[in-house]
């Protein structure tokens, strides 16, 4: 059974500090995909990595995929009160479709 | 566009009731996902559709779950005789087709009481 563990749980951070979540697993995976959830919502998809050892950057957010392609992680540079939210990860394996494995999803509050 | 739309957005029901959610996914889509979540929880798979086929309906908890797709869009996930441990929120999400992007509804909050 392949599973994603996502750390920290909680993050509690002051407006302009840097963070980062990771995202393990002792499974490879054929992607790795990252989503920003808020209260009442459906996850929304940030970014998809598929080479290991992969970078993206989206604005202060910066994705990076492991050489093996078995573990992510999410960094925020200078975090702003609008970053606040749920962040998931999701490997999708190459089982003919598109099946994501979810992580437990890092809550990050970010304070003026 | 629209998105995925679920409905209803809530659903409060008594143990033992069946209950009935529904997903309208993005028209064109032939792909379609039932995922649950538990408070503070991450999505968990429930079933895959490819058109009205669910090739991998691996994820359902037991038998009193099931789901159906009719004309390749609409799906509808049936909880039978449902329970306290299946209260989540039911998320429905759908891809233009096998391997894009999935994007998914609001979700519907189920409590079981």
């Amino acid at each position: 059974t392949q599973l994603l563990e996502q750390s920290p749980q909680f993050l509690s951070i002051q407006e302009g500090e840097n963070l980062t979540v990771y995202c393990n697993s002792s499974s490879v995976f054929s992607s790795l995909q990252w989503y920003r959830q808020e209260p009442g919502e459906g996850p929304v998809l940030l970014v998809t990595v598929v080479t290991g050892g992969e970078v993206k950057k989206l604005k202060r957010l910066t994705f990076q995929f492991g050489d093996a392609r078995k573990d992510s992680s999410l960094h925020i540079t200078a975090a702003q009160p609008g970053d606040t939210g749920l962040y998931l990860c999701a490997g999708g394996s190459a089982g003919g479709y598109n099946k994501l494995i979810f992580g437990a999803g890092t809550r990050l509050a970010v304070h003026p | 566009g629209a998105g995925v739309s679920q409905s209803p957005s809530n659903k409060v029901t008594e143990k033992g009731k069946d209950v009935e959610l529904r997903c309208d996914p993005i028209s064109g889509h032939t792909a379609l996902y039932w995922y649950r979540q538990s408070l503070g929880q991450g999505l968990e798979f429930l079933i895959y559709f490819q058109g009205n086929s669910a090739p991998d309906k691996s994820g359902l908890p037991s038998d009193r779950f099931s789901a159906e797709r009719t004309g390749g869009s609409v799906s509808t996930l049936t909880i039978q005789r449902t329970q306290q441990e299946d209260s989540a929120v039911y998320l429905c999400a759908s891809s233009l087709d096998t391997y894009n992007e999935q994007f998914f509804g609001p979700g519907t909050r189920l409590t079981v009481l």
